[in-house]
């Protein structure tokens, strides 16, 4: 039981070049959410998917675009790259019932430098 | 506004010291609250629920909704606490909110 994995670890873009992060948890978690994390700006929701089909966007979504292309995995593409989307990007999933059971269960990160 | 606020970028303390990260929240609703701690580099996990009123790694959190706060205490920290730590708030269904975390440095 992996959890939940992302690939690449790292990457470095030139501006304007475009990549697909990847994100696939085994869990059979309903939920899923992409987060990036900045110094001083702790962690922000770029887009989330409720359940396989549907996606909605977070508090900082310009700039991405999400698929969830089945209940185990959820992609951000970056389109054009800025050197403002440097950042780490986490993946997250939850089960999705209401209740105290709302944890969130994280990826390892990818941690991306567009220059 | 749905907002979690922790004033704290850093705090750094000596082994054994009493420990207390701050957390407070704006929320209309009834809250639900959650504390998440990452280690140098590894990934955020969850360390203690509101909900669940548990002590954690000797970790605990009283939501106090008088004073709108979430602190994370521990009597006595511990060089492996050094960690980063964020308070997070449920909005809506589907949302955590985050603060913008407290850096806990413990020296020995």
């Amino acid at each position: 039981n992996a959890g939940v994995t992302q690939t690449p670890k790292f990457q470095v873009l030139k501006t304007g070049q475009s990549m697909t992060l990847q994100c696939a948890q085994d869990m059979n978690h309903n939920s899923m959410y992409w987060y990036r994390q900045d110094p001083g700006m702790g962690l922000r929701l770029i887009y989330y998917s409720a359940s396989e089909g549907t996606t909605d966007k977070g508090e900082v979504p310009n700039g991405y675009n999400v698929s969830r292309l089945n209940k185990r995995e959820f992609s951000l593409r970056l389109e054009s790259a800025a050197p403002s989307q440097t950042s780490v990007y986490f993946c997250a999933s939850r089960e999705g019932e209401r209740g105290g059971g709302y944890e969130q269960y994280f990826g390892p990160g990818t941690r991306l430098t567009v220059t | 506004a749905q907002r979690v606020t922790q004033p704290e970028k850093l705090l750094s303390v000596f082994k054994g010291a009493p420990v207390e990260l701050k957390c407070n929240y704006s929320y209309s609703g009834s809250p639900e609250l959650f504390w998440y701690v990452q280690y140098s580099r590894q990934r955020l996990q969850l360390l203690l629920r509101h909900i669940s009123r548990e002590s954690i790694k000797g970790f605990t959190a009283d939501l106090n909704k008088g004073e709108t706060s979430f602190h994370l205490k521990k009597p006595f920290a511990q060089e492996e606490d050094s960690a980063m730590y964020y308070c997070a708030l449920v909005t809506g269904f589907q949302k955590l909110v985050f603060g913008t975390g407290t850096r806990l440095l413990v020296s020995p």
